[in-house]
């Protein structure tokens, strides 16, 4: 079993669709949760992270973690298309000497 | 535009050849990681320097690849005697200290092997 399970898509919306991507993880010892964005031909970016459970809001994005039932998900409010990339999700250990990802989800916004 | 680098962006080699890649680093960020992506894949965790010192290893790291940083600066990724399934982009990442999650990559380097 893999540590994080991603669904991976394609995730097609149109444009001011609210967009809901999801992960899960298995080891409940990781504390920190991060969304990374990535365009074709590009490194991740870093969108937002979490410690523990709870929301955090960051514009258009909310990120949601559940420590319970060990499931993360990130929401995108009115999308646009240039919100069109590859997100994955990943965790860490305190400290983030190492990110454990997820096989990323690609989402497609059409206007 | 993350601030970090890495060279070349692409590298085409034939299987058996040895390869080198350079990351620079952000210049303040003392922490430095490499990973690997495949087609279809996240990022997988190869290695991670504080400074100079390499403090974890991926058991992916076989005895064939080997990363230094030698000043705590830019870092070397090599991987001798390439195989196919090398193939795949190498993606740099650098942080300040156990605070900070890693906000960005470099655009990585893209192997492959022949």
């Amino acid at each position: 079993q893999k540590e994080v399970e991603q669904d991976p898509g394609p995730l097609s919306v149109p444009e001011g669709a609210i967009v809901s991507l999801n992960c899960t993880y298995s080891n409940s010892a990781f504390q920190y949760f991060m969304w990374y964005r990535q365009y074709s031909r590009k490194g991740p970016e870093l969108l937002m992270y979490t410690y523990s459970s709870g929301n955090k809001e960051d514009g258009r994005f909310t990120a949601q973690v559940d420590k319970s039932s060990k499931y993360i998900s990130l929401f995108i409010r009115d999308s646009q298309p240039s919100d069109s990339a590859t997100y994955l999700c990943a965790i860490s250990n305190t400290g983030f000497q190492k990110l454990v990802f997820g096989t990323g989800t690609r989402l497609l916004v059409s206007p | 535009d993350t601030g970090v680098s890495q060279d070349p962006r692409h590298k085409i080699t034939k299987r058996g050849q040895n390869v080198t890649f350079r990351c620079d680093p952000i210049s303040e960020h003392n922490r430095l990681y490499w990973y690997r992506q495949t087609l279809g894949q996240g990022p997988e965790f190869l290695t991670y320097f504080q400074n100079e010192a390499q403090l974890e290893k991926s058991r992916l790291l076989s005895d064939r690849f080997s990363a230094e940083r030698p000043k705590g600066s830019f870092s070397t990724l090599e991987i001798q005697r390439t195989e196919q399934g090398d193939s795949a982009m190498y993606l740099c990442a650098s942080s300040l200290d156990r605070v900070d999650p890693t906000r960005g990559f470099g655009p990585g380097t893209r192997l492959t092997v022949l």
